[in-house]
């Protein structure tokens, strides 16, 4: 089974804070992808990476920034955190866009305080 | 129009009922479609694909009507495990990528 892995379930940080998310996948997968998911918004997609050292912005990349410096690991990064970044944060793999399953981490529920 | 679009609900089943969601999407170019499940406070997780001629698993049929752009999702028997957001997802045209839905609330009671 493919397995995702967020580095925390819940995370409280401060205004200003820098905030580092990680995501592992265990599957070889190449492509990787942070979303966030907000209540009536539903799922939007921060940054996307489909290979080492690669990245793209999704629909919402401002103030948010991303690493990929193995395969398996896609780290997002709150620059500086404001209380509109409060959200659950979600990572996904996938083996071929755009067609492929997507799997999901349990997600991190940041809150900006 | 919105690139994929589904009614939220709640809809509210009795266990053992018939429910089906439709989600309609805007580009005709779109080639792959799926439904995921999410329950509360959990991630999505791939319930089904929607292929061409409609599948089914289970008790859970998936149509894909490409001239009226929708595509349905069919549960016969509901179970309260049914009960769970039900999120329509495409493919986007261009870019390879996913759009998913807001999602459809299912809550099937005793």
């Amino acid at each position: 089974d493919v397995k995702v892995t967020q580095s925390s379930r819940y995370l409280v940080k401060r205004t200003g804070e820098k905030v580092f998310l990680e995501c592992v996948q265990d599957m070889d997968h190449e492509n990787m992808f942070w979303y966030r998911q907000d209540p009536g918004l539903g799922l939007r997609l921060i940054y996307f990476s489909y290979d080492v050292k690669m990245k793209e912005k999704g629909d919402i990349p401002e103030g948010y920034s991303v690493s990929r410096e193995k395969k398996e690991r896609f780290s997002l990064i709150l620059e500086s955190a404001s209380t509109n970044q409060t959200s659950m944060y979600l990572c996904a793999s996938s083996l071929q866009p755009p067609a492929d399953t997507q799997y999901f981490g349990p997600g991190t529920r940041l809150t900006v305080l | 129009r919105k690139e994929v679009e589904q009614d939220p609900g709640p809809f509210n089943v009795p266990e053992g009922a018939t429910v089906a969601f439709n989600c309609t999407y805007s580009n005709s170019a779109s080639q792959s479609f799926f439904w995921y499940r999410q329950d509360c406070r959990k991630e999505p997780k791939l319930l089904m694909s929607v292929y061409s001629s409609g599948n089914e698993d289970g008790r859970f049929t998936a149509q894909l009507n490409r001239a009226s752009q929708y595509i349905s999702l069919l549960i016969r028997d509901s179970k309260l495990s049914d009960s769970a957001t039900y999120l329509c997802v495409v493919n986007r045209v261009g870019y390879s990528t996913l759009t998913f839905g807001k999602g459809t609330m299912l809550l099937v009671s005793p």
